[in-house]
């Protein structure tokens, strides 16, 4: 079966520091990935999602930026982190993108302070 | 569409009632549509799919309905209990990706 893991779970950073959260796919290969992000009591807004190694679409102008070094390896950075940056951030991923299930990580919590 | 901005809306029913929540969606395009169910401080669960070419399908204790000529989708609960309280997101494919309503927040009431 597949199975989706990110990691930290939880992280405090101050202003102006640095970003990295990984996730990986166990499972299945070539998988679309994602990554969402979803503030306190709110909805989940798409960041970045990748068809493949290398392969980064990005969905909103942000601080942040997305990599894929590897098929079933996704991760999240920020070279400055903004206080707007906090909130819940999940990793997903899916077969293919149309007519297929997105499967949600157990989501990273981000406070910038 | 997307409302990542907007608090969400509460529903709260008693436990062992039918709880009915509602999604409008906007892309008359989308052929596929998904509910997810998400507890706090965790990652959306998949609860039921349905396609286009559906109008119901049924899960376990979980009815989904899909009305494409007002572009409304349901999510029906049987009998709710306390393990059912979460905040519910309906999400409809939008050819590149999957596109997510604002989400209801299901609260049960002993």
């Amino acid at each position: 079966s597949q199975t989706i893991h990110q990691w930290p779970a939880t992280l405090v950073q101050p202003v102006g520091s640095p970003l990295s959260l990984e996730c990986t796919v166990e499972g299945t290969s070539n998988p679309n990935l994602y990554w969402y992000r979803q503030a306190a009591g709110r909805g989940l807004q798409l960041l970045f999602y990748s068809v493949g190694i290398g392969q980064i679409s990005s969905e909103v102008p942000q601080n942040l930026s997305a990599s894929r070094p590897q098929d079933r390896q996704f991760i999240l950075s920020s070279k400055k982190l903004l206080l707007s940056d906090s909130g819940f951030y999940l990793c997903a991923w899916s077969r293919v993108y149309s007519g297929n299930t997105i499967y949600f990580g157990e989501g990273s919590w981000l406070t910038v302070v | 569409g997307e409302s990542v901005g907007l608090h969400l809306p509460t529903l709260s029913v008693q436990e062992g009632d039918n709880s009915i929540i509602n999604c409008a969606y906007s892309n008359s395009a989308s052929d596929y549509f998904i509910w997810y169910k998400q507890e706090s401080g965790k990652g959306p669960q998949f609860i039921i799919d349905i396609r286009s070419n559906m109008d119901k399908r049924q899960g376990q204790r979980v009815t989904v309905l899909l009305n494409k000529t007002v572009k409304h989708l349901s999510l029906q609960i049987a009998a709710t209990q306390p393990g059912d309280s979460a905040v519910y997101f309906c999400a409809e494919t939008d050819a590149q990706k999957l596109v997510f309503g604002q989400g209801t927040r299901l609260t049960i009431n002993p």
